[in-house]
């Protein structure tokens, strides 16, 4: 199956600057690849995704890259603000067993915190 | 509102004592999972449904068992719980498969002991 690696595993950044997570996975056949954000005693949330067909991606404050080549995939946060410390998972998603539905594998996430 | 519900929220029990979480969603879809999450493993799947009747092994499903019988309820099923079942659980679907956003329970907190 997929092996998804996630680093680093902290990260502490001052407020106002940027913050990347870089992720590798394993699996060529992988097509799509999600950030999910979870908040301290809360249910992880979809922030960004992108699929294999696409390079790069971009909402407001946050980014995601894809090199298909290399098979990693990073996170970007520009002008890091409080509401920003949280754990970020990276995913990808694999076809399973020939079907075009993939399962999704979780890197171990990474606890970004925030510094004044 | 569209969501994900799981029960109970908090559980506390022992060794051996067969439990039962259940998993519910509104959303009419195909997909879903049942994940557990320990500090530095990340979250990590436990079995996953395709569909009605259709449920397959994720990565780590020694210990626990899951029926599909409606498209809406996902229970997992722990029949003799041990103390390193002690986790987060989070159940979650999505229309059609991991190829899609993931909608997330708010997680029951299990202890085992």
């Amino acid at each position: 199956g997929e092996n998804v690696e996630q680093h680093p595993s902290t990260l502490s950044v001052q407020e106002g600057d940027s913050a990347v997570i870089k992720c590798t996975y394993s699996d060529s056949a992988s097509n799509y690849f999600p950030w999910y954000k979870q908040e301290l005693g809360k249910r992880p949330q979809l922030i960004i995704d992108i699929r294999s067909n696409v390079g790069e991606k971009k909402d407001q404050r946050i980014a995601v890259t894809l090199n298909k080549t290399a098979k990693h995939f990073s996170l970007h946060i520009t002008e890091t603000q409080p509401e920003d410390s949280a754990v970020y998972f990276c995913a990808a998603s694999s076809p399973d067993r020939g079907s075009t539905l993939g399962r999704l594998y979780f890197g171990r996430g990474t606890q970004l915190t925030l510094w004044p | 509102e569209a969501q994900v519900t799981q029960n109970p929220r908090y559980l506390i029990t022992v060794t051996g004592k067969k439990l039962t979480v259940t998993c519910s969603q509104n959303m009419n879809h195909e997909y879903m999972s049942w994940y557990r999450q320990d500090p530095g493993l990340g979250l990590r799947q436990i079995y996953y449904s395709m569909n009605v009747e259709v449920t397959d092994k994720g990565d780590v499903p020694e210990g626990y068992k899951v029926s599909r019988k409606e498209k809406r309820n996902f229970p997992l099923i722990l029949e003799s719980p041990s103390p390193n079942q002690t986790s987060l659980y989070f159940c979650a679907s999505s229309q059609r498969g991991g190829g899609e956003t993931q909608y997330f329970g708010p997680g029951t907190r299990l202890l085992v002991l």
